[in-house]
């Protein structure tokens, strides 16, 4: 089975200021989908970026981007000029690729880590 | 385009008592999946339906059960409830067309056992 570890519950971090949150994995398939979201206090998860797992350049989006390590299976998120909007619960998740299958719409979470941004 | 809707948002039981739950997806999104989040156990996956049929479930016992209907729309009914079905129960939709991979939630249901 296929697990996810977050080993920071809480993180915080100054405005403006960059940050990186942690997540490994664990899985013995090759082809796989690796995502952060975002649960603000409103609770409704977002999805802040995604990556393919045979890709092996790292996404990014605007100030999101992801150091993703395949051999070590490693994924971590790096937040670069953090705003007071970006303070919210943050998870990491693993889904199967492929088509069909059993696991179209499961994701394996992480426990999630808290980040606090101050003014 | 709207987005995922559930409702109620909050409700409150008691043990023993039986609950249902309602999910719309987003349109054209035949894929709909179940969560539970809880501070103790995190975010755990119950189960997906799509084109009216349960593909996945998740490690839950048979208190716990679903459907969907011919327009996507999705409920989840937990029978005997106990204390620690307390949690906040989120759905998912998805379009399956393309396995991109991504989910899009809804802001959740949060039920309180008493």
């Amino acid at each position: 089975a296929q697990t996810v570890t977050q080993s920071q519950p809480e993180m915080s971090v100054q405005e403006a200021e960059t940050v990186t949150l942690s997540c490994t994995y664990d899985t013995s398939e090759s082809d796989y989908y690796l995502f952060w979201y975002k649960q603000p206090p409103s609770r409704q998860m977002i999805l802040v970026i995604r990556q393919e797992a045979y890709k092996q350049q790292n996404a990014t989006e605007n100030r999101f981007s992801v150091n993703f390590q395949k051999a070590a299976k490693s994924f971590s998120l790096k937040i670069s000029d953090s705003q007071l909007g970006d303070a919210a619960m943050y998870f990491c998740a693993y889904k199967r690729a492929g088509a069909g299958g059993t696991s179209y719409g499961k994701l394996t979470f992480g426990q999630g880590t808290i980040l606090t941004v101050h003014p | 385009k709207a987005g995922v809707t559930q409702t109620p948002r909050y409700l409150i039981k008691t043990r023993g008592q039986q609950v249902t739950l309602s999910c719309s997806p987003i349109s054209g999104h035949r894929s709909v999946s179940w969560y539970q989040q809880t501070p103790g156990q995190g975010l755990q996956f119950l189960f997906e339906y799509f084109s009216e049929t349960q593909r996945n479930k998740g490690n839950f016992p048979g208190r716990f059960s679903g459907r969907q209907f011919s327009n996507s729309r999705s409920e989840m009914n937990v029978s005997t409830l106990e204390l620690g079905d307390s949690a906040l129960y989120l759905c998912a939709s998805s379009p399956r067309t393309t396995n991109t991979g991504e989910l899009f939630f809804g802001e959740g249901s949060r039920l309180t056992v008493l």
